[in-house]
């Protein structure tokens, strides 16, 4: 079980618009730590994508973008392309861990 | 350009030892902390330890706590990650990830290697 919860999978049609959701606790993003996001492509390394909840790092296009409120955070993909198909992860800091942690990740599947 | 790349993976039996290695370039490499972070096979994300530029602090996962230990040569530009009494739910590739930001709690792991795989059996 991991300490943020993501959905198992999403899915959607080019051109659309897809929401992957991580909820946390008061431990953690509700404690106000910043979510951060990562985009990984199968039998690669991960790659951070957003940063400091809504921040995209350089060559990062502007179709992806975060979101925060409360104890949960979101990351939002716009113009769905094909080459967006990946596994996303959301990481934060969990106090009561005293460590960094992960969603357990989203499968985002372009139909 | 900003590069890390890990090496020491590799085949070893329940309670032995491994040590890991990553090798940074393209930044000042005392001045940022470095991580570990593994995913078993098929499995999502785990942090696994960090340790600050200067080397003097360092924290460790529940799961690896007494176990692993994290350390750096600045001189060398070289994170390493000593794994005794591995088990076999230690079985996965271990990526070594740059860490960036401004507070500490809310660094994020800004590069990545490509990771070593380290498979635990017997």
């Amino acid at each position: 079980q991991s300490v943020l919860t993501q959905p198992p999978s999403v899915s959607g049609a080019p051109g659309q618009r897809v929401t992957i959701s991580c909820t946390g606790s008061s431990s953690n993003i509700g404690a106000d730590y910043d979510v951060h996001w990562y985009q990984q492509f199968p039998g690669t390394a991960p790659k951070l994508l957003l940063y400091a909840n809504n921040n995209r790092p350089s060559g990062v296009p502007d179709r992806f973008s975060g979101s925060k409120s409360g104890t949960s955070a979101s990351l939002a993909i716009t113009g769905l392309q094909a080459e967006d198909e990946a596994d996303y992860y959301c990481q934060s800091y969990d106090s009561t861990l005293s460590g960094r942690v992960f969603g357990g990740g989203t499968r985002l599947t372009v139909l | 350009e900003v590069q890390v790349l890990e090496s020491g993976g590799g085949l070893e039996q329940p309670g032995g030892s491994l040590r890991l290695s990553c090798v940074a370039s393209g930044f000042t490499f005392s001045g940022f902390a470095m991580s570990w972070v593994r995913q078993a096979p098929g499995k999502g994300l785990e942090w696994v330890s960090t340790i600050i530029g200067g080397g003097g602090s360092t924290y460790y996962a529940a799961s690896v706590k007494g176990r692993f230990t994290i350390s750096r040569d600045n001189s060398k530009n070289t994170l390493y990650l000593q794994m005794n009494s591995l088990r076999a739910e230690d079985t996965a590739v271990y990526y070594c990830a740059k860490l960036r930001g401004l507070r500490y709690f809310d660094w994020s792991f800004d590069r990545w290697g490509q990771g070593t795989l380290v498979t635990v059996s017997s």
